[in-house]
């Protein structure tokens, strides 16, 4: 079955420290990755995505992410963490359906709170 | 461009009565997502639109829900009669196409409904 982890509820942070948020995945074939973040009383917003290519990938806001695939995993970093960073963020992974159509598959979620 | 809005925002309701929630996806985007959060686990897919017709509806939980999206625009998910259980986040998504091929994936989600059953 395919399906995310994410270990750690929540993270917490000093402002201006690195920061990595976790997550493990489970899928066949090659996995197309995915971050998104919450911030309050707000939908859902892109932030990455690995397809191919370099392992590290580059995004939205200074975030990066590492595709690890012997680890099976897709961390989310970020050099120095900002107070505005603080949010929910949700990995996910593509699922093939019959049909040709996809669907994404999210894991429980990380509340990353970064302190002043 | 208009993103993907949900209409109502918050819902309070008690048990056994009826809920509509509705989704706007982003003009010409085909493909329309209806996710579920329950407080503090994972966002769950419901179900998954192509144009007006369903393309999966594997996530629904039983038949108290009732999706429609008529002339493929717009969508509905009527929750009737509500349970306890019902409580939650309901996410809408929508993107303009995803077939197997080069098409990434990316949804582009609107901001929720919240659905409160007492």
């Amino acid at each position: 079955a395919q399906s995310v982890a994410q270990p750690e509820d929540q993270v917490n942070v000093a402002e201006g420290n690195p920061l990595t948020v976790k997550c493990t995945y489970s899928v066949s074939g090659n996995p197309y990755l995915f971050w998104y973040v919450q911030y309050p009383n707000r939908g859902l917003q892109f932030l990455l995505k690995y397809i191919t290519g370099d392992n590290l990938v580059k995004g939205s806001y200074g975030f990066e992410a590492e595709f690890n695939k012997s680890q099976t995993s897709f961390h989310l970093k970020k050099p120095s963490a900002l107070v505005s960073d603080s949010a929910l963020y949700f990995c996910a992974v593509r699922a093939k359906v019959s049909g040709g159509y996809n669907k994404l598959i999210f894991g429980a979620g990380t509340r990353l709170a970064v302190h002043p | 461009e208009a993103g993907v809005t949900q209409f109502p925002s918050h819902s309070v309701i008690e048990k056994g009565q009826t809920v509509t929630l509705r989704c706007d996806p982003i003009s010409g985007h085909d493909n329309l997502y209806w996710y579920r959060r329950v407080m503090g686990k994972e966002i769950k897919f419901l179900l998954h639109f192509v144009k007006e017709s369903k393309q999966d509806e594997s996530g629904m939980p039983n038949n108290r829900f009732l999706a429609e999206r008529t002339g493929g625009t717009y969508s509905t998910l009527k929750v009737q009669p509500a349970e306890l259980e019902d409580s939650g986040v309901y996410f809408c998504a929508s993107s303009q196409e995803w077939t197997s091929g080069w098409n990434t994936g990316e949804l582009f989600f609107g901001e929720g409904s919240r659905l409160t059953v007492l």
